[in-house]
């Protein structure tokens, strides 16, 4: 079974500054994928990133990062220069077979950002 | 909108009622997935589609949620008598083949 960690309820950050948010996870398989949705109070998911298992270097999209430690079982979100709308609830999520499966979520991290 | 498309966005029923809420994916993929989520939890795995087949069910879904894709695109789920523990976010997902999952709006399920 696979399970994901966040033990971060909230984070607050002042804008432009950054932010890490973490994420532990535990599993047995060899190939996985690891995500970070962001959740606005409507509600919807919102894709940030994905890290597969075998691969060797971070993943950057904009100023979203993920800082992956296969050995710690870690994959942190680094969020660069936040900004007033980086307010949100933030999900850490896994599958098997690197993505192509149903997602495991951790409970999440609220983040709000202040002037 | 190309995106997920949920319907309705909020509904309020009385505990007792049926309720059935629909999904329209993003059009070319092939895989459709419900999720559930309550307050102050991450989203749970409900059910999974691959064209019109339901391949997987979670424990979660007990006998008064039925969930269907009858043709491949759109989705229904229902949910018989419902209860109070029922109220939660309902999220649809639909993904292509090889890349990652994309979410709809959510329908916010309250049961009085």
């Amino acid at each position: 079974a696979q399970k994901i960690t966040q033990t971060q309820p909230g984070m607050f950050v002042q804008e432009k500054e950054a932010v890490t948010l973490d994420c532990t996870y535990d599993t047995s398989d060899q190939s996985y994928g690891l995500f970070w949705y962001k959740q606005p109070s409507s509600g919807e998911m919102i894709f940030l990133i994905y890290q597969g298992s075998y691969d060797e270097q971070n993943a950057t999209e904009g100023r979203y990062s993920l800082n992956f430690q296969k050995a710690r079982k870690s994959a942190n979100l680094v969020i660069s220069a936040s900004q007033l709308g980086d307010s949100a609830m933030y999900v850490c999520a896994m599958t098997q077979n690197s993505g192509y499966s149903t997602l495991t979520f951790g409970k999440g991290t609220m983040l709000l950002v202040s002037p | 909108d190309t995106g997920v498309s949920q319907d309705p966005r909020h509904k309020i029923t009385k505990r007792g009622q049926n309720v059935t809420f629909r999904c329209d994916p993003i059009s070319e993929h092939n895989r459709l997935y419900w999720y559930r989520q309550t307050l102050g939890q991450g989203p749970e795995f409900l059910t999974y589609f691959q064209n019109e087949a339901q391949l997987e069910k979670s424990r979660l879904l007990s006998d008064r949620f039925s969930a269907e894709r009858p043709k491949g695109s759109f989705s229904t789920l229902e949910i018989q008598r419902t209860e109070q523990g029922d109220s939660a976010m309902y999220l649809c997902a639909s993904s292509p083949r090889l890349q990652g999952t994309f979410f709809g709006q959510g329908t916010r399920l309250t049961v009085v």
